[in-house]
């Protein structure tokens, strides 16, 4: 039943290697959102694609990089992690990109940087 | 930046007492949405509200939305375990932009 899909739930890294997320999709939605949360914080955005458009937001760091391949599956790539990018990533789908859309998440990748 | 301020940040209260947490914003909002997150999950929606002045009830829990659409509330009548969790406003147009959020813990 699972409708958004993220692996691992839990992944370690050391700092400074390169680690990829995934999450995948079954609602066929076009919106796929990545989201960075910090113990006891709120989601913050990072970046968005609607459809193969990509939206990167203003404060995201160049080490965090995303690719969306195809409609289902989209990826987040940290380049160097750091440890203050220990968090947790949640990735989020809608089917379109308005107000009062709901938002689908995934239960989300707890990333650890030794 | 539309910024949302949720007050209080953390709320600890016994099984069966009553609770209202507050999101508030300088920005008008078109909507905002109530989501609540479980440990080690995501957020999952529980309402969206779209009319300034709105009320709507989810069983033990009742949402507000203020008349000026800036401002919203989230009242829960005999907190239960099962309420505990990270409770998060949202809003926004193209994009959500989530609240600073509440943790709350009912105690048994």
């Amino acid at each position: 039943d699972a409708m958004v899909i993220q692996n691992p739930r839990y992944q370690v890294t050391q700092f400074g290697k390169p680690v990829t997320l995934s999450c995948s999709q079954t609602l066929n939605h076009n919106v796929m959102y990545w989201y960075q949360q910090k113990s006891s914080q709120a989601p913050k955005l990072l970046f968005h694609y609607y459809d193969k458009d990509f939206n990167n937001e203003a404060d995201t760091p160049d080490n965090f990089q995303s690719r969306r391949p195809n409609t289902s599956f989209c990826f987040l790539d940290i380049r160097s992690p750091g440890l203050g990018d220990a968090a947790m990533y949640l990735c989020a789908t809608s089917p379109v990109r308005v107000a009062n859309e709901k938002l689908f998440f995934g239960s989300g990748t707890q990333l650890s940087v030794l | 930046t539309q910024l949302l301020e949720q007050s209080p940040q953390f709320l600890s209260i016994q099984e069966g007492e009553n609770l209202t947490v507050y999101c508030n914003s300088s920005s008008v909002f078109s909507s905002l949405q109530w989501y609540r997150q479980e440990p080690g999950e995501g957020p999952v929606l529980l309402v969206t509200v779209v009319t300034g002045g709105e009320v709507k009830k989810l069983k033990r829990l009742t949402f507000q939305f203020g008349d000026a659409r800036k401002d919203s509330s989230l009242h829960i009548t005999a907190a239960q375990p099962g309420d505990t969790g990270l409770y998060l406003c949202a809003g926004g147009l193209q994009k959500l932009t989530f609240g600073t959020g509440t943790r709350l813990t009912i105690i048994p």
